[in-house]
């Protein structure tokens, strides 16, 4: 099973600074195969980004994603009030199809 | 629109199954995987498995082979999980989401299902 590490665990920022994210996996994944999601309280996960770089339709283009093989990133510039959430990283490549245990981002 | 509505919260005892549906519309219901994800209280998300609703053929985390069972009906454009055995950690919200292919990641979710084991 490849297990996915999410770090840090809490980002707590200003509005208009950037977000980095962290997704780190124990095996290799080929890039295709990894996504990420965004979560808020009391609503079902949202897709960002797909095949780890490709924006999902509707998300804004200060989202961006990059990585390859076990060493994956999601960054979010110029953080607005509505970033607030908990996001999730996903690998598609092997069974189980696993994910990471979460960033929470808190908006200062 | 594209649309997964699902059914409602469920209160089971231990050792009882329950059967959660997910309706599919706007959308070819057979041309999409549907997956299952569950998130316990407070908890991360938790990966189940799939089903193919085109072939029927699915594809279940270790962790729940021998207790869930995926299956669909095209013809009113439903899936279906069934959870058997339940213990108190299966409380959870349960979701559906649907993709094209896996590499495209899920893209519409369920509005979820909450399922609470309790005697």
């Amino acid at each position: 099973e490849i297990v996915l590490t999410q770090s840090p665990g809490t980002l707590s920022l200003s509005p208009g600074e950037r977000a980095t994210l962290s997704c780190r996996a124990s095996q290799s994944v080929r890039s295709s195969y990894l996504v990420w999601y965004q979560q808020k309280p009391g609503q079902p996960p949202r897709l960002l980004m797909y095949s780890a770089s490709n924006r999902a339709t509707g998300i804004p283009d200060r989202v961006s994603g990059s990585g390859s093989g076990t060493d994956f990133t999601l960054t979010i510039s110029r953080l607005e009030p509505e970033d607030s959430a908990v996001y999730y990283c996903q690998q598609f490549d092997s069974s189980p199809r696993t994910f990471g245990q979460g960033t929470r981002v808190e908006i200062k | 629109q594209v649309q997964l509505v699902q059914s409602g919260a469920e209160v089971k005892k231990p050792g009882a199954s329950v059967k959660v549906s997910c309706t599919g519309s706007g959308y070819t219901f057979t041309d999409y995987y549907i997956h299952w994800v569950r998130q316990a209280p407070g908890q991360g998300l938790e990966w189940m498995g799939w089903i193919n609703p085109d072939s029927g053929a699915t594809n279940y985390a270790p962790k729940f082979q021998g207790r869930v069972t995926m299956t669909s009906d095209s013809s009113i454009s439903t899936g279906y999980m069934d959870l058997s055995s339940l213990r108190s950690d299966d409380t959870a919200v349960y979701y559906c989401a649907k993709s094209y292919i896996e590499a495209a990641g899920t893209d519409y979710w369920g509005q979820g299902t909450l399922v609470t084991v309790s005697s």
